[in-house]
């Protein structure tokens, strides 16, 4: 079973707009650990933001935000004013549990594209 | 300086043959992983390694090798190259383990090396 849900394959909005990629995720583990990773047109992957299972306050980075939902298993992430810097492949990832393999599950990813 | 680095950036090659790919990390992390990248973007953990011992090993195909010369290397060997084992391939590190939910230790990712089987 997939551990990580991305249902949007791709996006597109108008630059200024707001724009919120979904992540749904399942574990069994009660610790666990939830990421998100751009990855622009270059090809690197870009660390983003962490957020282990027992923290579930929000977070705001700039234009960015997260929003974490145990009770839906969820942790959306918004981008406020998009720019088409913006425009990359993102993905939510899992790792689960305190061992000493934190094996990344990646979701399929989100590819935003901001159009100026 | 280059915290996780690979070599090559590209490979082309031939279905048939056999290639290694190179991974070495100045971090002085533990713990180093490969991940595959296929043409939808589907990124997935292929191996780690912990202090030389292969930890996890998920479905790949045996002619994939994780080889681990020393704790800051990871290479990736593949025999007899198929045409779907083109995809991008990243290595990455992180400490082993960490003490608290708190300190959980990152994975720092490669730029990736772009494999393309003809």
């Amino acid at each position: 079973a997939q551990k990580v849900t991305q249902a949007q394959t791709e996006i597109s909005v108008v630059e200024k707009e707001d724009v919120t990629l979904d992540c749904v995720y399942e574990t069994r583990d009660t610790t666990y650990y939830l990421f998100w990773y751009k990855q622009p047109p270059s090809g690197e992957l870009v660390f983003l933001i962490r957020r282990n299972s027992f923290d579930e306050q929000n977070e705001i980075s700039g234009r960015y935000s997260w929003n974490f939902q145990k009770s839906t298993s969820s942790f959306n992430f918004t981008i406020t004013a998009s720019q088409v810097v913006d425009s990359a492949v993102y993905f939510c990832a899992l790792s689960e549990g305190q061992t000493g393999a934190n094996n990344l599950f990646f979701g399929t990813g989100t590819r935003l594209t901001v159009i100026p | 300086d280059t915290a996780v680095s690979q070599t090559p950036k590209y490979l082309v090659t031939q279905m048939g043959n056999d290639k290694s790919i190179k991974c070495e990390q100045n971090l002085g992390h533990d713990t180093m992983y490969w991940y595959k990248q296929d043409s939808k973007k589907f990124l997935k953990i292929m191996f780690s390694y912990n202090n030389k011992e292969l930890i996890i090993n998920e479905t790949v195909p045996n002619r994939f090798s994780p080889k681990s010369p020393d704790k800051a290397h990871l290479n990736l060997h593949i025999n007899s190259l198929e045409l779907g084992d083109s995809a991008v391939y990243f290595c990455a590190s992180s400490q082993a383990s960490f003490p608290s939910v708190d300190s959980y230790n990152e994975q720092f990712f490669g730029p990736g090396t772009r494999l393309t089987v003809l």
